[in-house]
């Protein structure tokens, strides 16, 4: 079985502050993505990672940036956290290509006080 | 872009019901098709999908089939159970290292 794990599952911070969400998986897989999902909106692609040390943008990466520093794990990080940022944020991996599964983690619900 | 258009919810049934929801797509390719479920508090996962064209996919009494000549992917099941109750997101993708594309999501609640 696929695991993806995230590092917390709620998270409470203030304005302003630097804030890590952390996703590993266990399964060797090459793709690895952020999404944020709030209600009425679906799902969001806020970065994704091909490769160690690769990354590319999504639809909003705006405020976020990311890491992959190691093939099993994939950081999420804002910089300086703002109130629109609260969301619930899910981490999903995949081997890649056309037919593949993505399997998400549990998500991670941030509040930015 | 490609991009994926589901029906609005909230869809609200009483056990046994027909559940229909609907899922078009625009894509510039050949697509792969999925639906993902998620549970009250849990992450996404996958329910089903097709590969190509007039494929049917299914799980758990849920079918789905790759229809090209009307870009649709609806997503069926004969008779809902309350255990069926969560959101429903349809989503795509043209494969090599492109993410999946979403839908908005259709939350289904089942009634006893």
């Amino acid at each position: 079985d696929v695991k993806v794990t995230q590092s917390s599952r709620y998270l409470v911070k203030r304005t302003g502050e630097k804030v890590f969400l952390e996703c590993v998986q266990d399964m060797d897989h090459e793709n690895m993505f952020w999404y944020r999902q709030d209600p009425g909106l679906g799902l969001r692609l806020i970065y994704f990672s091909y490769d160690v040390k690769m990354k590319e943008k999504g639809d909003i990466p705006e405020g976020y940036s990311v890491s992959r520093e190691k093939k099993e794990r994939f950081s999420l990080i804002l910089e300086s956290a703002s109130t629109n940022q609260t969301s619930m944020y899910l981490c999903a991996t995949a081997r890649g290509g056309r037919t593949d599964t993505q399997y998400f983690g549990p998500g991670t619900r941030l509040t930015v006080l | 872009g490609d991009s994926v258009t589901q029906m609005e919810g909230p869809v609200t049934l009483s056990e046994e019901a027909f559940l229909t929801i609907n899922c078009t797509y625009t894509a510039t390719g050949y697509p792969s098709l999925f639906w993902y479920v998620q549970y009250p508090g849990e992450g996404l996962q996958l329910l089903l999908k097709a590969t190509k064209a007039d494929d049917k996919g299914s799980n758990k009494g849920f079918e789905a089939t790759y229809r090209k000549e009307t870009t649709s992917f609806h997503l069926e099941k004969g008779s809902v159970q309350v255990s069926d109750s969560a959101v429903y997101f349809c989503a795509l993708t043209e494969g090599g290292n492109t993410p999946l594309v979403f839908g908005k999501g259709t939350r289904l609640s089942v009634i006893a």
